[in-house]
């Protein structure tokens, strides 16, 4: 595609329930990482793919987020059980690899009530 | 512990004027610093970049500087114009991939 891709743009969901949330990744950038970014706050990165490497899972905030990516391509983030907490815009980007500049999408905003 | 910061939560400039946002690191270690500008209900868009070995980088209306010894980075736009008014943030790059956010600038550009 022409650009990074995320679904769904919008999501609300109760507390304690699983979600699911897909990012589509530039084609041919190996490089896929998450963050999130909560009200009035900057971006807080969650965690970084490279090709075939063990991802960089230092962003995560807890052992109820996960993500893995597939292929080398989609990428999915999985909050178990989420929490308040957890409402925040979820971004993902991508970049070839040993490149600085990362381009991101346009997020799914998450809720959780 | 907020690595990248950017102090002024918001600022407010005229049409033509010059707009100078700031960023302030505490990593010595970075190198590589780059400036995204974020649209409401989208994500940020690349904007300009500088590696830690420049201390100017330039293009078009938009030149980023950097002061390491002050460990403080600036993004000037001139002449503003109200298709700038957006949320500016500030990133570093320390090795690896991952980048570290400032909280961002909201910068409304007055015609």
């Amino acid at each position: 595609g022409a650009g990074v891709s995320q679904s769904p743009s919008n999501k609300v969901t109760e507390k304690g329930k699983d979600v699911e949330l897909r990012c589509d990744p530039i084609s041919g950038h190996t490089a896929l990482y998450w963050y999130r970014q909560s009200l009035g706050q900057g971006l807080e990165f969650l965690i970084y793919f490279q090709g075939n490497s063990a991802p960089d899972k230092s962003g995560l905030p807890s052992d109820r987020f996960s993500a893995e990516r597939t292929g080398g391509s989609v990428s999915t983030l999985t909050i178990q059980r989420t929490q308040q907490e957890d409402s925040a815009v979820y971004l993902c980007a991508s970049s070839l690899v040993g490149r600085n500049i990362q381009y991101f999408g346009a997020g799914t905003r998450l809720s959780v009530l | 512990d907020q690595q990248v910061k950017q102090n002024s939560p918001s600022l407010s400039v005229q049409e033509g004027r010059i707009s100078i946002l700031n960023c302030d690191y505490t990593n010595s270690m970075f190198d590589y610093f780059l400036w995204y500008k974020k649209y409401p209900a989208e994500g940020p868009t690349f904007l300009i970049s500088i590696s830690s070995i420049k201390d100017k980088n330039e293009d078009g209306r938009f030149t980023v500087f950097l002061n390491k010894s002050a460990k403080h980075l600036s993004l000037h736009i001139v002449p503003s114009q109200p298709g700038d008014s957006a949320v500016y943030f500030c990133a570093a790059k320390l090795g690896g991939g991952k980048l570290i956010f400032g909280q961002g600038t909201e910068l409304s550009v007055k015609p």
